[in-house]
């Protein structure tokens, strides 16, 4: 299958910091990608489509401008996490969509906790 | 009420046991339902799909939908330790590839 990479698997920052979480397909050009965020016994949340050279499509409820998600490249969409509070600590992942293939890929997520 | 409901479990089977894991849903809009599997620090990966109720095999893996129902179901025939992970049902109303609404994820422990 497509490989998703997503880095960092992890990261703890200090309050107030911002964050940068990175999604890559490797073997293929993603023009739509998405990101999803997951809180402990809580289901993935879709957070916004991310589309290669326009804005983001964010979903009702999630704040664009904390959550800024650049995709500038057929192969790279960023989420940043600004000014980022402990209540923001959860399981960011994003998944990749192939075309002519009809699934997405999802990358193996990024552990996220604000101190 | 949530879109989708799954229990979290966990679900502790023997090796070679049916498993059945199961989702229901309230938007009747949904017309793709996928279950995905998801081993520990790995990201989701599609197991299968179905369109509009029916059927789906593949190997040791059914999935049912019964649409009236609102319910889905992913059945594991003499399942193995190499299938404990959590399985989440997704649904969608225009694709496999597009806004996906997720249950929760069952936990699923195969014991030898």
């Amino acid at each position: 299958g497509a490989v998703v990479s997503q880095h960092p698997s992890w990261v703890i920052c200090k309050s107030g910091t911002s964050v940068k979480i990175e999604c890559r397909s490797l073997d293929f050009q993603a023009t739509t990608m998405f990101w999803y965020r997951q809180f402990p016994k809580q289901s993935l949340m879709l957070m916004a489509t991310s589309n290669e050279g326009s804005k983001a499509t964010y979903e009702q409820g999630v704040e664009k401008d904390k959550f800024l998600i650049n995709h500038a490249s057929l192969t790279l969409s960023t989420l940043t996490v600004t000014s980022a509070h402990p209540e923001d600590s959860s399981f960011y992942i994003c998944s990749a969509f192939r075309p002519g293939s009809t699934e997405a890929f999802f990358g193996q997520g990024t552990r996220l906790t604000v101190v | 009420q949530k879109e989708v409901e799954q229990d979290p479990g966990p679900l502790s089977v023997p090796e070679g046991a049916i498993v059945s894991l199961n989702c229901t849903y309230s938007n009747s809009a949904f017309q793709y339902f996928m279950w995905y599997r998801q081993y520990s620090r790995k990201g989701p990966e599609l197991l299968m799909y179905t369109y509009s109720s029916g059927n789906k095999e593949d190997g040791r893996f059914t999935a049912q939908v019964d649409k009236s129902s609102k319910y889905i179901s992913l059945f594991i025939r003499d399942s193995q330790p190499s299938d404990s992970a959590t399985y989440l049902c997704a649904m969608s109303g225009t694709g496999t590839a597009s806004k996906l609404t997720f249950g929760t994820g069952t936990r699923l422990q195969v014991t030898l």
